[in-house]
């Protein structure tokens, strides 16, 4: 079993949906991070979490340090939303990152 | 723009062939790190250097080393390649280093082994 698990893997949704993805993992972390990684390949940080939840714009990030778990929730989706979305956790001295999720918001 | 650059872009090379990654992190920062994103396994991380000491050591193979320069540029030396290493190298930085703080990644050099 992988220390951090995303789901779902692949998601396609409709422009202007409301999207989450989750991310749940089993180690002790100090920090969560997500990641968008557009099509071309550039990744981009969107959110550092140890606590609550965090808002820029469209994207929401949460997490709960008891159950192991985040979200990233997407508001009113676009096309340009579109990209793998990543979630990465850092334990001791590493980064360790899930598979990603793929997401793609149709017109 | 993150502010971080990496060269090249491209390489392509030969199994057993050693090749240089550089990296120069943004302005300011102090902390790089490397990864290693291939089809098969995902994003892995690979070392931290923090002002030109060696932090954090992830999954990296002995066949390839780092170091960070007192410039703070670093450079990723990978030998004896061959064709498993083929893969996306990103490098990011961040400003103290801690694992916590963002990071901010560069474009990528795609290393195909053949």
């Amino acid at each position: 079993k992988n220390e951090v698990e995303q789901s779902p893997q692949n998601l396609t949704a409709q422009e202007g949906e409301f999207i989450t993805i989750n991310c749940s993992y089993s180690v002790g972390i100090s920090a969560l991070h997500w990641l968008q990684q557009h099509p071309g390949g550039g990744i981009v940080s969107l959110f550092m979490l140890s606590s609550g939840k965090k808002k820029h714009g469209r994207l929401i990030a949460t997490i709960n340090i008891q159950e192991k778990h985040s979200s990233l929730h997407i508001t009113a989706s676009h096309p340009r939303d579109s990209a793998v979305y990543i979630c990465a956790v850092k334990t001791q001295g590493n980064l360790i990152f899930g598979k990603g999720t793929k997401l793609s918001v149709k017109p | 723009d993150s502010g971080v650059t990496q060269t090249p872009k491209h390489l392509i090379t030969a199994t057993g062939q050693r090749v240089t990654l550089r990296c120069s992190p943004r302005s300011g920062d102090l902390s790089v790190y490397w990864y290693q994103q291939s089809l098969d396994q995902g994003l892995q991380f690979l070392i931290q250097y923090y002002n030109g000491e060696e932090r954090a050591k992830g999954n990296i193979l002995e066949r390839f080393s780092a170091q960070q320069f007192p410039d703070l540029h670093s450079e990723l030396n990978l030998s004896s390649l061959e064709l498993g290493d083929s893969a996306l190298y990103f490098c990011a930085s961040s400003a103290q280093g801690t694992g916590a703080d963002t990071q901010y990644f560069g474009p990528g050099t795609r290393l195909t082994v053949l």
